[in-house]
């Protein structure tokens, strides 16, 4: 079945960076974006930006830029987020989703990544 | 960035009740509109994309409408499974941003 399994929960210290990984199955993994969104606890959803794991080409939050970096391995279908500078504000679950062109949406998630920003 | 409002923040409903969720833009996005559903310690589930096309597999008393700047989310009978928040999401212009979210409550 089409699924994305995400990388573990990570404990950072403020300044450091993270990456998250993204695995795709059940699916080519080079036909679909991978969208990148996060949720603090009790807060609600924000979106990061995008990938195009066909061509490399992103699209970043303004909010992001400079700090996020999305890349992929077409060779074992996962996508990246890597997120430097990180701040108390970073902590948050992170979640990547597939999105479909046709029609457009994001129609399949990952279960999360726990990011901890803490010293 | 266009910003989503949706009302209200929480609703209080019981089984069986129709409940409907509205989404504002602050400009429009023509019908670049999804609907997600999420439980606690869950990823959200799409529930409608561009504004009115139900997802695979998601019920059919799960309805989307509205163009331009209102959208509505409707539940035509409430279901135990469907307590949960929900939150609109508009995908025409970058960012791409949310709404608050709507938690719908036990009455």
């Amino acid at each position: 079945q089409v699924q994305l399994v995400q990388s573990g929960a990570e404990v950072k210290k403020p300044g450091a960076s993270v990456k998250v990984s993204c695995k795709a199955s059940g699916y080519t993994f080079t036909s679909y974006d991978i969208n990148w969104v996060r949720q603090a606890t009790g807060q609600g959803l924000e979106w990061m930006g995008w990938m195009n794991p066909n061509s490399g080409n992103t699209g970043y939050a303004q909010k992001f830029q400079g700090r996020v970096t999305m890349t992929r391995n077409t060779s074992i279908s996962t996508a990246y987020m890597e997120l430097s500078s990180l701040r108390s504000e970073d902590t948050a679950v992170y979640y990547c989703a597939r999105g479909s062109k046709t029609p457009r949406r994001m129609d399949v998630w990952g279960k999360g990544t726990t990011v901890t920003v803490s010293s | 960035d266009i910003q989503m409002t949706q009302s209200p923040s929480t609703l209080s409903a019981s089984v069986g009740d129709r409940v409907t969720i509205t989404c504002r833009a602050s400009q429009s996005i023509s019908s670049w509109l999804a609907w997600y559903q999420q439980k606690p310690g869950k990823a959200p589930n799409l529930l409608i994309y561009k504004a009115s096309s139900l997802e695979s597999g998601v019920p059919s008393r799960f309805s989307g409408s509205g163009s331009g700047t209102e959208f509505t989310l409707t539940i035509s009978s409430l279901q135990p499974d469907d307590f949960a928040t929900y939150y609109c999401q508009q995908y025409n212009g970058s960012p791409w941003t949310f709404g608050q979210g709507t938690k719908v409550e036990i009455k």
